[in-house]
């Protein structure tokens, strides 16, 4: 299957950590990349192979992976953590096709 | 700094095309494949295909083909995506994304800014 299945939303508290699952067969052999989409704004990359944030993300972002999930956490998270979050990996093709339904983030 | 900076927003009819624009800056055109994602009014993100800005080969997601063209022009830095026979589902905003890989790593590192297509009759 190239679906990635992620839970459609989730909540923490402020200042809380929070971790987002992405579940799908690829991803037992592909990395996830994580991607922070604000409410009109372009998709921001946070988090891409093992555990490997671009310049600029703040480091309470991390990834992990293990079989078939990627998951991304956030350590002490801030009110401007609130937004969408997708994953992304790998279709059957070698294309990076397959997108995650995204988790909206709330944070209380 | 890298930017992609895409063309504006369009309004079109059912059965028209659309070919929206994305111009490239602060590194080598030809050097990272340009993929195109879209995002419906409230749904999630949707790969739709890459270019290869040095070869000019392409891949399109099953869903698209015969019905989307990309293209480039390494002359000006800039990426093409012309989605035919459209309909009122293909309303979206549509963004291009470099992509970068590198072994096991692979992702979309710099996104366009977005444009909303319109399609209602």
């Amino acid at each position: 299957s190239s679906e990635l299945t992620q839970d459609p939303a989730v909540s923490v508290a402020l200042g809380q950590t929070v971790r987002i699952t992405c579940q799908g067969d690829s991803l037992r052999s592909y990395y996830a990349s994580w991607y922070q989409q604000k409410p009109g704004q372009a998709p921001v990359l946070v988090i891409y192979g093992k555990n490997n944030r671009p310049s600029g993300i703040p480091d309470r972002f991390s990834g992990s992976s293990s079989g078939n999930t990627a998951s991304l956490t956030i350590t002490g998270a801030q009110a401007e953590d609130e937004a969408d979050y997708y994953c992304n990996s790998r279709d059957s093709s070698g294309n990076p096709g397959v997108f995650g339904g995204g988790t909206k983030l709330t944070v209380l | 700094q890298v930017q992609l900076v895409q063309s504006g927003a369009e309004v079109k009819k059912p059965g028209a095309s659309v070919k929206v624009s994305c111009k490239a800056s602060g590194y080598t055109f030809t050097g990272y494949y340009m993929h195109w994602v879209r995002q419906a009014p409230g749904q999630g993100l949707e790969w739709m295909g890459r270019i290869n800005p040095n070869s000019g080969g392409t891949n399109y997601a099953q869903k698209f083909q015969g019905r989307v063209t990309m293209t480039r022009d390494t002359s000006i830095s800039t990426a093409y995506m012309e989605l035919s026979r459209l309909r009122s589902d293909d309303t979206a905003v549509y963004y291009c994304a470099r992509f970068d890989s590198s072994g096991w790593y692979q992702y979309f590192d710099y996104w366009g800014q977005g444009t909303l297509v319109t399609v209602s009759s």
